[in-house]
């Protein structure tokens, strides 16, 4: 069964200030680890797709990177707009075709203060 | 490009009554999957419908079905509601030329 933790639960940091978040994740054939931006009362907004280890994608102040049994979100320098709760999820070949289930961690409440 | 639409919003039920909640994915894609968020569990994988067959289900109870029609779009349904089943319900499409899943803005269910 594909499993996933995220690392902290909670993270507070000062505008500027910057930091990782961890994803751990043990999974039958890795097919893709995502990340997602979830804020109050929407849905998950996709950020990022990481399909092997050694892969690395950004997007402004956001990195994320993969190894073999772990992801890191690297955030440099947030904006009290990068609060939200971000959400790590897996997919694994044992779905065959089936590109719709994903395994979801419990994800990191980021809260970045002015 | 329009995303992936819910309706409705939100959704206020009584124990023992059923919702059907409607989900209209992104064009083109033509994989659509339902999750259950709530704040003990997280987001809980439901089941995954492709060109109108389910292809994946999972550990839900038989109350929670859903269909997909030919035009892509779905539909979940739980029966009996029960308290418990108060959550934010997320329809996610994907499809096209990637393995990503784009989610809608959710439906939230609220059982009285």
């Amino acid at each position: 069964e594909d499993q996933v933790t995220q690392s902290p639960e909670a993270l507070r940091l000062q505008e500027g200030e910057s930091s990782s978040l961890n994803c751990s994740y043990t999974v039958s054939g890795l097919r893709g680890l995502f990340w997602y931006r979830q804020d109050p009362g929407k849905g998950p907004e996709f950020l990022f797709t990481l399909y092997s280890a050694g892969e690395e994608k950004e997007k402004e102040r956001l990195k994320a990177t993969l190894t073999k049994k772990e992801s890191f979100l690297h955030i440099t320098a947030p904006k009290p707009e990068d609060s939200a709760t971000y959400l790590c999820a897996v997919q694994s070949y044992a779905g065959g075709t089936s590109y719709g289930k994903l395994t979801f961690g419990q994800g990191t409440i980021l809260t970045v203060h002015p | 490009k329009a995303g992936v639409t819910q309706t409705p919003r939100y959704l206020i039920k009584t124990r023992g009554q059923q919702v059907t909640l409607s989900c209209s994915p992104i064009s083109g894609h033509r994989s659509v999957s339902w999750y259950q968020q709530t704040p003990g569990q997280g987001l809980q994988f439901l089941f995954e419908y492709f060109s109108e067959t389910q292809r994946n289900k999972g550990n839900f109870p038989g109350r929670f079905s859903g269909r997909q029609f030919s035009n892509s779009r779905s539909e979940m349904n739980v029966s009996t509601l029960e308290l418990g089943d108060s959550a934010l319900y997320l329809c996610a499409s994907s499809g096209g030329t990637g393995v990503e899943a784009f989610f809608g803005q959710g439906t939230r269910l609220t059982v009285v």
